[in-house]
């Protein structure tokens, strides 16, 4: 079945350091892959997103390039701020009947704590 | 994007008891879907909800614990029954416009089972 698996956390930065969470995937066909990110007392907010291989998906300085080759979508941001601190989930949606998104497999999630 | 409401916020429930949380869409969505994150864990599908028809639920969900409605396609309710400790969760309602759509998400209703 599908899965995701991202780096283990929790993750500590000093504000202004260069970030990369890891997330590599198993899937059938061609998912799409997707980073959301969950602030402290919030629901998930979609952060971005790749459809199809060498794609990137970019946002908030964030970018995330789909690896077919490697399987992996990793996330990375040349410099965090204090504001970035929440946690970070990886995701794939799986093709289902012939559409483009389906249900949701999420990593574990990767806590990122950003220190003035 | 979608405003997506969820009620309530957050409650702190008795065992055995039952509680319905409610999802509410500012726009008609295709797609809704129920999901549970358990204290410091990922987010695990409950099941997707079908307007006008049953929900689909995944593997270790069942309709007697899990009931969920969709009587339109702006609103969608998810009843968590006879409550035990090991409910205690975050449930979070998402909705996708169609099918081609990434999913956004509600803030979640936190519970708490005592």
């Amino acid at each position: 079945g599908n899965s995701v698996t991202q780096m283990e956390g929790p993750v500590t930065l000093s504000e202004e350091a260069f970030l990369t969470i890891n997330c590599t995937y198993t899937a059938t066909g061609y998912p799409s892959l997707f980073w959301y990110v969950q602030y402290p007392g919030e629901g998930l907010q979609l952060l971005l997103k790749a459809t199809k291989a060498d794609d990137k998906g970019s946002n908030k300085g964030f970018e995330a390039t789909y690896r077919k080759e490697t399987t992996s979508f990793h996330l990375e941001k040349g410099s965090v701020q204090v504001s970035d601190s929440a946690v970070y989930f990886c995701a794939l949606s799986a093709r289902a009947g012939g559409t483009s998104y389906g249900k949701l497999t999420f990593g574990q999630g990767t806590i990122l704590t950003v220190h003035p | 994007s979608a405003v997506i409401s969820q009620k309530p916020s957050r409650d702190i429930c008795q065992r055995g008891t039952s509680l319905t949380i409610q999802c509410q869409v500012d726009s008609q969505v295709t797609m809704m879907f129920w999901y549970r994150q358990q204290p410091g864990q990922s987010l695990t599908l409950i099941a997707t909800a079908n307007q006008g028809s049953e929900a689909t639920y995944e593997s270790g969900f069942v309709i007697d614990k899990f009931p969920i409605s969709r009587p339109n396609l702006t609103f969608s309710t998810l009843t968590v029954s006879n409550m035990s400790p090991e409910d205690s969760s975050i449930y979070l309602c998402s909705v996708a416009h169609s099918s081609n759509q990434p999913q956004h998400f509600g803030d979640g209703t936190r519970l708490s089972i005592l």
